[in-house]
């Protein structure tokens, strides 16, 4: 079992259509994250959980919507998407401890096309 | 203003050379500095960490990190062609959980 799983890998859906990514980490860690990759941009923060706990929304639009129901497990649910949302979408997980992150871990990502 | 550069390239050496990376970022306080490679179509994957000045190795990779210059970078020696892919800066701060990457310099060793 890799470190951390991402499901689907692939994913094509329209703009009216309601999908939900899902991330699963074994390494222990504390903190949960999403990543968003469009060509030629650098990774951009979506959202972080700690301990369950929502930590961070980097102004992300509201058809996003993250769930973490433990700190094993992140879910991305997604709707009403617009084509400029097509990237790859990548789940990451650190420890968080004594005020300082540890080393980030990436899942191997969810590439979404969005028609 | 971006929070932490680095050149795009392509960064071109021939085989066998040492390869030089670098990534400069804005000043905060107590940083954590991370290298990660991502292959073209791949996920980003952590080479090395480095969390006070000075030098770091592993194997063929050092990590320098210059917290007065405000720079980290990262030298491959014995480049080989599987060492081409676009390398990742990224950097955290002391009472964050965030990690803020650069966009990357893309390397390409000649065979």
């Amino acid at each position: 079992e890799t470190g951390v799983t991402q499901t689907p890998r692939h994913l094509v859906m329209g703009m009216t259509n309601k999908k939900s990514l899902k991330c699963e980490q074994h390494l222990g860690h504390n903190a949960m994250y999403w990543y968003k990759q469009s060509a030629k941009k650098p990774l951009e923060l979506m959202f972080v959980y700690n301990f369950k706990e929502q930590t961070e929304n980097n102004s992300v639009p509201s058809r996003f919507s993250p769930e973490c129901p433990n700190s094993s497990h992140l879910f991305l649910h997604l709707h009403t998407l617009q084509p400029e949302d097509s990237a790859l979408y990548l789940c990451a997980s650190s420890h968080f401890k004594g005020g300082n992150t540890g080393e980030l871990f990436f899942g191997e990502g969810s590439r979404l096309t969005v028609l | 203003q971006k929070e932490v550069e680095q050149n795009s390239g392509p960064l071109s050496v021939p085989e066998g050379a040492i390869a030089s990376l670098n990534c400069t970022y804005s000043d905060r306080v107590s940083q954590s500095f991370f290298w990660y490679r991502q292959y073209s179509g791949k996920s980003p994957e952590l080479i090395m960490s480095i969390y006070s000045n000075g030098d770091k190795e592993d194997g063929r990779f050092t990590a320098q990190l210059n917290k007065a210059s405000q720079y980290v970078s990262l030298l491959i020696r014995d480049s080989q062609p599987s060492d081409s892919a676009t390398y990742l800066c990224a950097v955290s701060w002391s009472g964050t959980y965030k990690y803020i990457f650069g966009t990357g310099t893309r390397l390409k060793v000649l065979a």
